[in-house]
């Protein structure tokens, strides 16, 4: 099984920082990567997709870049309704989907 | 504006089946060959891919569950839904079902979610 490591598990920073989430795959993924937030109480949501592909109508702060086993999660300037937790998801051993631990952000 | 929707007990008894139903509304469950899936997230803690279907009823399980899930689609009705059996306090969970477009690999669209307990 392939196992995803997300670091850290919580992050307190405060508004307009730069947040970055990283994601560590057992084994080479390529880029079958995605990143959800999940607000409290709320469903995930999709904010990018591929490891780098910014889902349609997200907020162009949000970005992701990596491939192989390496994955990073940016926030360029955190906002209040960013607070939430933040997870990557794996597809590269289909049909299985994994996720990660998650990540919550708070705002300092 | 596509819309899932759980429903189902709230609660269910150990070694019972947890039955979940996601109504599809919005668009048709069947349009392009969409899959649909079940992802839950225990109190507390992260998500956890249960299984998916696609429209013409092929089916793929989390190996984890995979002796005891089924998960079948109802066009007629627009719905697909989720039996888990033998259920015990660890299948307590927020149920989610969710939609994922046919050669892309993460979920678009998600209900709102159900709590399931599982408690005597």
């Amino acid at each position: 099984d392939i196992q995803m490591t997300q670091s850290p598990s919580s992050l307190s920073a405060s508004v307009g920082d730069r947040v970055t989430i990283t994601c560590q795959a057992s084994q080479d993924i390529t880029n079958y990567l995605n990143w959800y937030q999940q607000k409290p109480g709320k469903a995930p949501k999709l904010l990018i997709f591929d490891a780098s592909n910014l889902e349609t109508g997200v907020p162009s702060r949000f970005s992701g870049s990596g491939s192989g086993t390496y994955f990073t999660f940016t926030i360029s300037s955190l906002q209040p309704e960013d607070i939430g937790t933040y997870y990557c998801q794996q597809y590269d051993n289909l049909p299985m989907f994994t996720f990660g631990q998650g990540t919550k952000v708070e705002i300092k | 504006q596509l819309q899932l929707q759980e429903s189902g007990p709230r609660l269910v008894q150990p070694s019972e089946t947890l039955s979940l139903t996601c109504t599809v509304s919005g668009g048709s469950i069947g349009y392009r060959n969409y899959y649909w899936g079940w992802i839950r997230q225990p109190p507390g803690k992260g998500l956890e891919w249960i299984g998916s279907i696609s429209y013409g009823g092929n089916t793929y399980y989390n190996p984890s569950f995979k002796s005891r899930v089924t998960i079948s689609v109802d066009p007629s009705k627009n719905q697909f839904s989720l039996r888990l059996k033998s259920v015990t306090a660890a299948d307590t969970a927020v149920y989610y079902c969710a939609r994922r477009k046919p050669y892309l690999y993460h979920f678009d669209y998600w209900g709102q979610g159900t709590r399931v307990t599982v408690s005597s």
